[in-house]
């Protein structure tokens, strides 16, 4: 089965960058989706294919992939961007994968 | 503007059967393309897939559930429901309904994402 994996946990303060990473055996020759998930609510899709962005999600996100590692980079980071993240692909022998997901908390 | 809203018990028992409604406006399950997704979340957990319905009454499953679930549509209440058979405590998860817009076809290939979900329902398994 394809496993996504990404780092439990990503601390920055304000105004700084946080990279998420999403590693996979040759993620970059798939999609990746990323999504927001603050505390008790639903996640929140804030990129899709790799890297764009839905409408009104700042662009302070972005995404890349390419390789063994797909990353969600969050410039000038702010309190609000405290949530946990998750990437997803899809697989032909694991249907659709979420990664394991990143609390990423401002300092 | 596109909403889903989930429904169902809070509580069921253990080997009981669970039965999710995901009543959904903005969209219709009939236009092709468009096709509803069922994501659960344990508690503190990652979140899985596990079944999705297409325009045109295709179903898929997650393969490690597939003996337990069932998905189907009513495209004139826009309502897709979920049942799951058989539950045990390791199925307590919040679960979630989302629309997915086939990007290439297909809501069973490479290209697709959930957007937008539900609020989500948590469903405990205990006796």
């Amino acid at each position: 089965s394809y496993v996504l994996t990404q780092p439990p946990s990503v601390s920055v303060a304000p105004g700084k960058t946080a990279r998420i990473t999403c590693g996979g055996n040759n993620i970059g020759s798939k999609s990746v989706h990323w999504y927001q998930q603050k505390p008790g609510q639903a996640p929140v899709l804030v990129i899709y294919l790799n890297s764009d962005r839905p409408s009104g999600i700042p662009e302070r996100l972005s995404g890349s992939n390419s390789g063994n590692t797909a990353t969600l980079t969050i410039s000038r980071v702010e309190a609000g961007d405290e949530a946990d993240y998750y990437c997803q692909v899809w697989d032909s022998s694991s249907d659709y994968v979420f990664g394991t997901g990143t609390k990423v908390t401002v300092l | 503007q596109v909403t889903l809203r989930e429904s169902g018990p809070a509580l069921v028992k253990p080997t009981q059967t669970l039965t999710l409604t995901c009543t959904f406006s903005g969209f219709s399950l009939s236009s092709s393309g468009m096709c509803v997704s069922w994501i659960r979340q344990p508690p503190g957990k990652a979140l899985e897939w596990l079944a999705l319905i297409d325009w045109d009454d295709d179903k898929y499953y997650r393969a490690s559930l597939k003996t337990r679930l069932n998905i189907s549509r009513d495209t004139s209440k826009n309502q897709v429901v979920l049942t799951m058979t058989n539950m045990d405590p390791a199925d307590t998860a919040t679960y979630y309904c989302a629309r997915i817009m086939a990007s290439a076809g297909s809501c069973y290939l490479g290209y697709n994402w959930f957007d937008p979900w539900g609020q989500g329902t948590l469903v405990t398994v205990s006796s």
